[in-house]
């Protein structure tokens, strides 16, 4: 299986800064078919079922605001959020479909500073 | 809209069985594959199941493969999980979730509320 490591577990941001997680796979997940990484980013609030953010590493859900972005490739990927919004604060998971079984992070626990 | 509603969840003792349900409205069901995906308590998420659009393929992971098994009724848009054996570490909330159409079928676009199992003597 494909382990999905994120750093860091918590992160505490103050409103209006730039808030980055970081998801390692333990192999690529880059295919080499259609050259696309198939990694995935989920939020989840308190309470709530996750809500998927990115997919193919840096493609936006549609509805998901343009503060959000995805980079990455191969190996190492990020989730930024260019302002942090009160909203934001959630636990964020990145996810591998690129072989099964799918395979999430641990998540990152993201507050206001 | 999407909409995805489990039921089903309770408490169970260890080694009996569940059945859990989905009813999916407010989209094509019968286009779209389907996932199970659980959530231990304070714990990451773990997929369990998918089967696809016509039923044809279904996959497992390997923690529950041979003990559950996900079915579907495209004539009433519904999602099953029958779950034997139950055992304490399959504790959680189980989400009933819609593939994303086109691109892979891996890509988790909808999800459910989830339902609550908890396995206890």
């Amino acid at each position: 299986d494909i382990v999905m490591t994120q750093s860091p577990d918590s992160l505490a941001v103050s409103l209006g800064e730039r808030a980055t997680i970081n998801c390692k796979s333990s192999q690529s997940v880059l295919s080499s078919s259609n050259n696309k990484n198939f990694l995935g980013w989920y939020q989840q609030k308190p309470r709530q079922p996750p809500k998927l953010l990115i997919y193919w590493a840096s493609t936006r859900e549609s509805g998901v605001p343009d503060r959000f972005s995805g980079s990455g490739s191969g190996t190492d990927f990020t989730l930024t959020i260019s302002s942090l919004q009160i909203e934001d604060v959630a636990v964020y998971y990145c996810q591998q479909y690129y072989s099964a079984p799918i395979t999430f992070g641990q998540g990152t626990r993201l507050e206001i500073k | 809209q999407v909409q995805l509603v489990e039921s089903g969840g309770g408490v169970v003792q260890p080694g009996r069985s569940l059945r859990l349900s989905c009813a999916a409205s407010g989209f094509t069901f019968s286009a779209y594959a389907m996932h199970w995906v659980r959530q231990a308590p304070g714990k990451r998420l773990e997929w369990v199941t998918i089967i696809s659009d016509d039923e044809s393929n279904k996959y497992y992971a390997d923690s529950v493969k041979g003990r559950f098994t996900i079915s579907r009724d495209n004539s009433n848009n519904a999602l099953y999980l029958q779950m034997n054996s139950l055992r304490a570490e399959d504790t959680g909330v189980y989400y009933c979730a819609r593939a994303q159409s086109g691109g892979s079928s891996f890509i988790i676009q909808h999800w459910g509320q989830g339902t609550l199992v908890t396995v206890s003597s």
